[in-house]
């Protein structure tokens, strides 16, 4: 069975920093793009960043651009996100989610139970 | 970046309801479009892909169309198990943004 396992998330203060993961077992983790989504408290799912099947293509959204990286070790089937500068507003829980389609950034099929992020003094 | 907008915000409908929800493109993004629901406390499901295309396992009464910058998703007749939020997602080219989402409940 196809699924995704977070980890990593936490309680940290304001400029901190966490790395989350995401452990991908059940398929051919190396041929699928992969993605972390955020949702904020009580609102809306909004994408974080993206990474191709062979790590060499990532994007970013415009508010982590710069303080967010995102990684991926094929050989370990894990996906990750190295979260830098935290501020109050990149509170959420954080859902790692598998691209639909080989070889393409395309519609999430698979996504994670995710990890909560809490970025408090 | 291309903005994603969904109307209505919110909608309550009586089960048998034919339930219409819409959402644009800012620009046109051919039919890569997908739609999610989420029930409440629990994790995204992709319901539509390509704009029309129904994933594997969901309900029939689920349906999508559209092409561009105008798209829709149907719910032939709602049922209890149908209240969730439903949001659209672009995903022509990064960033691959969210809608911000209808939510749907039993009148």
């Amino acid at each position: 069975e196809v699924q995704l396992l977070e980890s990593g998330g936490g309680l940290v203060q304001p400029g901190g920093s966490l790395r989350l993961s995401c452990a991908a077992p059940g398929f051919t983790f190396s041929g699928y793009a992969m993605n972390w989504v955020r949702q904020a408290p009580g609102k809306g799912l909004e994408w974080v960043s993206g990474i191709s099947g062979s790590g060499a293509t990532t994007y970013y959204a415009d508010s982590v651009k710069g303080r967010f990286t995102i990684s991926r070790d094929n050989s370990r089937n894990t996906l990750y996100l190295q979260m830098n500068s935290l501020r109050d507003e990149d509170t959420a829980v954080y859902y790692c989610a598998k691209s639909l389609l080989r070889y393409s950034f395309d519609a999430f099929d698979i996504w994670g139970q995710g990890t909560k992020v809490t970025v408090s003094s | 970046d291309i903005q994603m907008t969904q109307s209505p915000s919110s909608l309550s409908a009586s089960v048998g309801d034919r339930v219409t929800i819409t959402c644009r493109a800012s620009q046109g993004i051919n039919n890569y479009l997908a739609w999610y629901q989420q029930k409440p406390g629990k994790v995204p499901k992709l319901l539509i892909y390509s704009a029309s295309t129904l994933q594997s396992g969901v309900p029939s009464r689920f349906s999508g169309s559209g092409s561009g910058t105008d798209f829709t998703l149907t719910i032939s007749s709602l049922q209890p198990e149908d209240v969730a939020t439903y949001y659209c997602q672009k995903y022509n080219s990064a960033p691959f943004t969210f809608g911000p989402g209808t939510k749907v409940d039993i009148k």
